[in-house]
């Protein structure tokens, strides 16, 4: 069964930092470019991050640009999320999703999604 | 900056054919895809590059494009199709969504 399991959220204060973490399995993970999307209480969907099938690309919104860092450890089928300076406009449902394609391109859609870890930043 | 945009309801009754648009600056130029988010559910991919439809997505879902705007149609619309349905699509590099369309099957 192909699947993908967030985890690592929680409450974290403003200023501080947390790392999510995606566990992939029921596909070659290394064969496929992986994303983050987010989804404030009650609002819509929000790309916040994408990386290449080898890590040699990576993409971000401006929202989360010089913030966050998106890796991957193809050995460990894992994909990460490290954030920093968190804000509370962070404060989201923050999805784990696979590409179709290897690369980032045009033509990249999203076609598996996990269940999401859920990070709130308040003091 | 690029915006894809979405009307943000649309009510059909069960049987009728539901068209959900999204309109973006050259979006014919793009590829887009539509996804389907019922409550409290992750997304799941319906359509993508426009027309295609992934295994397992039910042939009543169907994708066109035209100028700038995509569409995605739902004939034979049934209860169970009630969701929040999200258009995307890439632009220089950044994936965009639109805002959803809140579709209602009374």
């Amino acid at each position: 069964e192909v699947q993908l399991v967030e985890s690592g959220g929680g409450l974290v204060q403003p200023g501080r930092s947390l790392r999510l973490s995606c566990a992939a399995s029921g596909f070659t993970f290394d064969d496929y470019a992986m994303h983050w999307v987010r989804q404030a209480p009650g609002r819509g969907l929000e790309w916040v991050s994408g990386i290449t099938w080898n890590s040699r690309s990576t993409g971000y919104a401006d929202s989360v640009k010089g913030r966050f860092t998106i890796s991957r450890d193809n050995a460990k089928n894992s994909l990460y999320l490290q954030m920093s300076s968190l804000r509370s406009e962070d404060t989201a449902l923050y999805y784990c999703a696979k590409d179709l394609r290897r690369v980032l391109d045009h033509r990249g859609t999203f076609d598996i999604w996990g269940q999401g870890t859920m990070v709130t930043v308040s003091s | 900056s690029y915006e894809l945009t979405q009307p943000l309801t649309l009510s059909v009754s069960p049987g009728q054919t539901a068209r959900i648009t999204c309109s973006g600056d050259k979006l014919g130029e793009k590829y887009a895809s539509w996804y389907q988010q019922r409550p409290g559910q992750s997304p799941v991919l319906v359509i993508y590059q426009d027309t295609k439809r992934p295994s397992g997505i039910p042939e009543r879902f169907s994708g066109s494009i035209s100028g700038n705007t995509a569409t995605l149609t739902i004939s034979g619309t049934q209860a169970m199709d009630e969701a929040d349905y999200y258009c995307q699509a890439w632009d220089s590099s950044i994936v965009l969504f639109g805002g959803g369309t809140k579709l209602s099957v009374l």
